[in-house]
């Protein structure tokens, strides 16, 4: 059974704090995504990741930071959280592949509030 | 405008009645995904459409790809209670460029008992 886990269900912080989100993945995958979901803006792609070590900015990435050291492993960081970074934070992967198909796996999401 | 519309953003069905929830593109679609999302959960993913007039199903829902008309659209037969929450369509509109998707706003589904 594929599986994608994050760290957090449910997070509290405080405006300044850095914040840490985990994300592993269990089925070799080797594209890594994060996004985040808000009410009438839908889901968007702050950063994904084909490989270990690399990573590329999605839509949104201000305010946010990445980090892949091992191919099964993609964490996101708010290196300064601030009140408009409260929302659900989900973590996807997928097969790296030629051409298309590229179903994507979805952790439980982290509903991240910041006060 | 969105890249990809899902219609209707909202929809409200009595058990058992049959629904199509749509998915269009603005740009060629190389692979179309469709997701099933409880409130506060992440998404669950459903099935993947790739050629022209494919159509794949499980349990009681359908989905088929119009390549020309750039669409998808998503049946369910005989609604149930189970069947309630977010239905999301994603697409592959970069060919070969590592797997990004984008999505659409999502359809959120109610079925009254």
């Amino acid at each position: 059974d594929v599986k994608v886990t994050q760290s957090s269900r449910y997070l509290v912080k405080r405006t300044g704090e850095k914040v840490f989100l985990e994300c592993v993945q269990d089925m070799d995958h080797e594209n890594m995504f994060w996004y985040r979901q808000d009410p009438g803006l839908g889901l968007r792609l702050i950063y994904f990741s084909y490989d270990v070590k690399m990573k590329e900015k999605g839509d949104i990435p201000e305010g946010y930071s990445v980090s892949r050291e091992k191919k099964e492993r993609f964490s996101l960081i708010l290196e300064s959280a601030s009140t408009n970074q409260t929302s659900m934070y989900l973590c996807a992967s997928s097969h790296k592949r030629g051409g298309a198909g590229y179903e994507q796996y979805f952790g439980p999401g982290t509903r991240l509030t910041v006060t | 405008s969105q890249e990809l519309e899902q219609s209707p953003q909202s929809l409200i069905v009595q058990e058992g009645k049959n629904l199509t929830i749509n998915c269009t593109s603005s740009k060629t679609l190389y692979g179309l995904y469709w997701y099933k999302q409880k409130y506060g959960e992440g998404l669950i993913f459903l099935m993947m459409l790739q050629k022209g007039g494919e159509e794949k199903s499980h349990e009681k829902i359908t989905a088929k790809l119009d390549e020309k008309k750039q669409q998808s659209s998503l049946h369910i037969t005989a609604s149930q209670p189970s069947h309630a929450g977010i239905y999301l369509c994603g697409a592959d509109v970069l060919y070969n460029q590592g797997g990004k998707l984008i999505f659409g706003q999502g359809t959120e589904l109610s079925v009254k008992p």
